[in-house]
């Protein structure tokens, strides 16, 4: 089983719609949760820490739900320079240089104008 | 933030060379790099976890001989392909982590290798 799985995609909306990702982790003992976004042919680049009381950060929310291992990501008012790969990871904790950071498949969206 | 760059940022080269890439922390001090490989619509696969002045751990399935790799400071970590072949194109990106950062990794832009 993976550690981490997301919504395959594609996700086609139009501008101004809202939008919601999910991802589910398998490691219950995973401490960090963060959403990456990553543009084509570029790096991820994080986009949101997601924390266990859920946070928004203008039109971008993020909640985690510890029981059900399950993370969501919604973007209201969807722009076009949203279009892009959405990376739901997740870190299992700090054991001293190991990487414990899992990706998941990512989620494409495009927002058509 | 803190930067991480990579050089070069994309590279061909023939079929039997050898390539080498450079990952640095450009404002903080990494303990522990990170090299991942993106194949096209796949996401990022660890490929190897670098400690500095200690030798890689490499993940399953990575041949360790033939993605050499040293990190000899703490601001620089060196990825060589060694007699790269076709398979081997692909977007390599290191990640850092920096002292007293925990869990936040910071990602290089990535090095698109094509081997022809």
């Amino acid at each position: 089983r993976k550690e981490v799985e997301q919504d395959p995609g594609p996700f086609n909306v139009p501008e101004g719609a809202t939008v919601a990702f999910n991802c589910t982790y398998s490691n219950s003992a995973s401490q960090s949760f963060f959403w990456y976004r990553q543009d084509c042919r570029k790096e991820p680049k994080l986009l949101m820490s997601v924390y266990s009381s859920g946070n928004e950060d203008g039109r971008f929310t993020a909640q985690l739900n510890r029981a059900s291992q399950y993370i969501s990501l919604l973007i209201r008012d969807s722009k076009l320079s949203d279009s892009a790969t959405y990376l739901c990871v997740v870190h299992l904790g700090d054991q001293t240089g190991a990487n414990n950071l899992f990706f998941g498949t990512g989620t494409r969206l495009t927002v058509i104008p | 933030g803190a930067v991480v760059s990579q050089h070069p940022s994309w590279v061909i080269c023939k079929s039997g060379t050898s390539v080498k890439i450079e990952c640095r922390s450009l404002d903080f001090q990494a303990t522990t790099m990170f090299w991942y490989r993106q194949f096209p619509k796949q996401s990022l696969m660890l490929m190897a976890t670098s400690n500095e002045g200690s030798k890689a751990t490499y993940e399953q399935g990575v041949e360790k001989d033939k993605f050499l790799i040293n990190h000899a400071s703490l601001t620089l970590s060196t990825l060589t392909v060694t007699s790269a072949h076709p398979e081997d194109s692909s977007f390599y990106i290191c990640s850092a982590r920096s002292l007293g950062n925990g869990d936040e990794q910071y990602f290089g832009p990535g090095t698109r290798l094509t081997v022809t």
